[in-house]
């Protein structure tokens, strides 16, 4: 049972423009939703956070959307560069738990 | 936020044998934990490692193929037994959760190959 799916496996965008990457869940007892961006040979950085309770959070070109109704969230990236090329991952968390469940993954290429 | 140390950063091992992960963090923290991300796959938990007792595993991971050892608040180990190409992942241990934004902070992963 997946409980946080990414439908979008690539991605690719040109330089300067924005990057949307989605992200479907199954659980309505998540509290919390993250995004983690990873490179090759490296661990997975974290990125940006979204409580439930709200349905928005921006850190500089970074935009988390929640649509909780929907069970839903997007990570926009405006503008896009190309040092942001990698793999991000969803990700959600049951805060009494404290155990990430991640989702697929969306390998994102951005073109200079 | 917690820098942690991960060695070794990449291994071919040979199938049968076992291989030991290490995880050095630099500051003490309660919970460690241990995830495993197969070829083209996403991160799965292994086990959550609390120091002065058993680490707790997730359905479908036990003990005896994944020892982990939590000695004390800054280091931990996870060992990989009898080793089979279906192993072959990158293997990564996390710290953190708390705070604000539950921002985790991962390894930079052990890459391991069963050959």
């Amino acid at each position: 049972d997946q409980q946080v799916k990414q439908n979008s496996p690539s991605l690719s965008v040109q330089e300067g423009r924005i990057s949307i990457l989605n992200c479907d869940y199954t659980n309505s007892m998540f509290d919390y939703f993250l995004w983690y961006k990873k490179y090759p040979a490296e661990g997975p950085t974290f990125l940006i956070s979204i409580s439930s309770i709200k349905d928005k959070n921006e850190d500089g070109r970074f935009t988390v959307f929640l649509n909780k109704s929907a069970k839903h969230l997007s990570l926009h990236i405006v503008p896009s560069q190309p040092g942001d090329s990698a793999v991000y991952f969803c990700a959600a968390i049951v805060a009494a738990g404290n155990k990430l469940t991640f989702g697929g993954g969306t390998r994102v290429l951005v073109k200079p | 936020s917690a820098v942690i140390s991960q060695k070794p950063s990449r291994d071919i091992c040979q199938r049968g044998t076992s291989l030991t992960i290490q995880c050095q963090v630099d500051s003490q923290v309660t919970m460690m934990f241990w995830y495993r991300q197969q070829p083209g796959q996403s991160l799965t938990l292994i086990a959550t490692a609390n120091q002065g007792s058993e680490a707790t595993y997730e359905s479908g991971f036990v003990i005896d193929k994944f020892p982990i050892s939590r000695p004390n608040l800054t280091f931990s180990t996870l060992t990989v037994s009898n080793m089979s190409p279906e192993d072959s992942s990158i293997y990564l241990c996390s710290v953190g959760g708390g705070g604000q934004n539950y921002g985790y902070t991962f390894g930079s992963g052990t890459r391991l190959t069963v050959v």
